[in-house]
């Protein structure tokens, strides 16, 4: 089952206390990316990455960080989390964004809570 | 910078009634537009989509429409069903540095009630 699969679903975590989000996907698509969807904000690009060892900042980068090092994992790093970080997160991948065509297939979502 | 807006947080309708959500957006350099669907604790999912060089895209009961001089979309669903209750989130994507960036909305939650 093509699919995108995130751990943990749910955390609860201390601010300051590192945590990685991992995000998979199993199409071999080429473009991946991390979203935070807020109340009133809707969903904002933290990260996004075109390929292997390629990412950039997406609109809300700031105290996240991400890797891409296989082209079906792209874990999103909270190196000092803070209670502004608390959100609902999504990894979201695509075959390519080079042309506006093709949709992206979301995660089912993981809540964070920063206290 | 609020570039795509989906100005109604929430919505009902009766179901067999038509629901009509909107979205508008700033940025004319959109090209390409798409809706997604959030069922609770799921992550979205794509539904429809439309190009700019059209006007009106339909797939069954969903129907999309863009307004470029007003740089307005709207979503129709006819007939509306329960299973359509869900949060629906406009996107606009546009050309930036070799691939489409996507901008979402905030999100219209819609009611269908039985």
């Amino acid at each position: 089952e093509a699919q995108v699969t995130q751990n943990p679903r749910y955390l609860i975590t201390v601010t300051g206390k590192k945590l990685t989000v991992t995000c998979s996907q199993n199409m071999n698509h080429e473009y991946m990316s991390w979203y935070r969807q807020d109340p009133g904000l809707g969903l904002r690009q933290i990260y996004y990455s075109m390929n292997v060892e390629v990412t950039d900042k997406g609109d809300v980068p700031e105290g996240y960080k991400v890797s891409r090092k296989e082209k079906r994992n792209f874990p999103l790093i909270l190196e000092s989390p803070s209670p502004n970080q608390t959100s609902l997160y999504f990894c979201a991948s695509s075959l390519y964004l080079g042309t506006p065509t093709y949709e992206q297939y979301f995660g089912p979502g993981t809540r964070l809570t920063v206290t | 910078d609020q570039q795509v807006k989906q100005n109604s947080p929430s919505l009902s309708v009766q179901e067999g009634r038509i629901s009509i959500l909107n979205c508008d957006y700033t940025n004319s350099m959109f090209d390409y537009f798409l809706w997604y669907k959030k069922y609770p604790a799921e992550g979205p999912t794509f539904l429809i989509s439309i190009s700019s060089i059209k006007d009106k895209n339909e797939d069954g009961r969903f129907t999309v429409f863009l307004n470029k001089s007003a740089k307005h979309l709207s979503l129709h669903i006819v007939p509306s069903q329960p299973g359509d209750s869900a949060v629906y989130f406009c996107a606009a994507s546009a050309a930036a540095g070799g691939y489409q960036k996507v901008t979402f909305g905030t999100g219209t939650k819609l009611q269908v009630i039985p």
